[in-house]
């Protein structure tokens, strides 16, 4: 079956400092992969997503590359701010071919702290 | 737009009682999710509903676990009886679904949750 690993957290950065966390999936065919994130408090948003090889998704100064020979799909951002600080979740969605299409298999999380 | 509503927020019971969350989409999505996310994990989806048919209950414990859509919009989840390790923060989300391009690229837009502790 599907399944996404992140790296083990949590991860404690400076502000500015660069950030990568890392995502690795098993999936058969080609699913879509998001990255979503969950401030104190609130619901999963979703940040950024990719849906086929090579594309690169981008919000609020993140990236992610799905990189299909690797079946990676880091997340980074150049510098960080305080406000970044939340829990950060790797995701990904079957293709359509799926009997059920639209769910989507989470990775365990990452909380990211960032100090001023 | 409004977005997924769940109620309540916060939920305390003792085990072997019973609780009900409720959850409204987005107007006009198809598809509902329900997840279960215990602390320190991801979300794990419990049922997916297509307008009011299930499409996906495999990981919902169906023992004690039920849930509905009957008119295709709302959504009830239960637990019966509940039990110490069903303490989790349970997610609606709703999406497209088929036939419903226009409605967007079947996007999941999460509800704040409802954190059930059980004692």
């Amino acid at each position: 079956g599907n399944s996404v690993t992140q790296m083990e957290g949590p991860v404690t950065l400076s502000e500015e400092a660069f950030l990568t966390i890392n995502c690795t999936y098993t999936a058969t065919g080609y699913p879509s992969l998001f990255w979503y994130v969950q401030y104190p408090g609130e619901g999963l948003q979703l940040l950024l997503k990719a849906t086929k090889a090579d594309d690169k998704g981008s919000n609020k100064g993140f990236e992610a590359t799905y990189r299909k020979e690797t079946t990676s799909f880091h997340l980074e951002k150049g510098s960080v701010q305080v406000s970044d600080s939340a829990v950060y979740f790797c995701a990904l969605r079957g293709d359509a071919g799926g009997t059920s299409y639209g769910k989507l298999t989470f990775g365990q999380g990452t909380i990211l702290t960032v100090h001023p | 737009e409004a977005g997924v509503a769940q109620s309540p927020r916060y939920k305390i019971i003792e085990k072997r009682q019973s609780v009900a969350f409720w959850c409204n989409p987005i107007s006009g999505h198809a598809t509902l999710y329900w997840y279960q996310q215990i602390l320190g994990q991801g979300p794990k989806l419990l049922i997916q509903f297509q307008n009011n048919g299930v499409v996906d209950d495999s990981q919902l414990p169906k023992d004690r676990f039920s849930a509905e859509r009957l008119k295709g919009v709302d959504s009830t989840l239960k637990i019966q009886p509940a039990k110490l390790e069903d303490s989790a923060v349970y997610l609606c989300a709703s999406s497209s679904g088929p036939g419903q391009a226009s409605k967007g690229s079947y996007e999941q837009y999460f509800g704040p949750g409802t954190r059930l502790t059980v004692t």
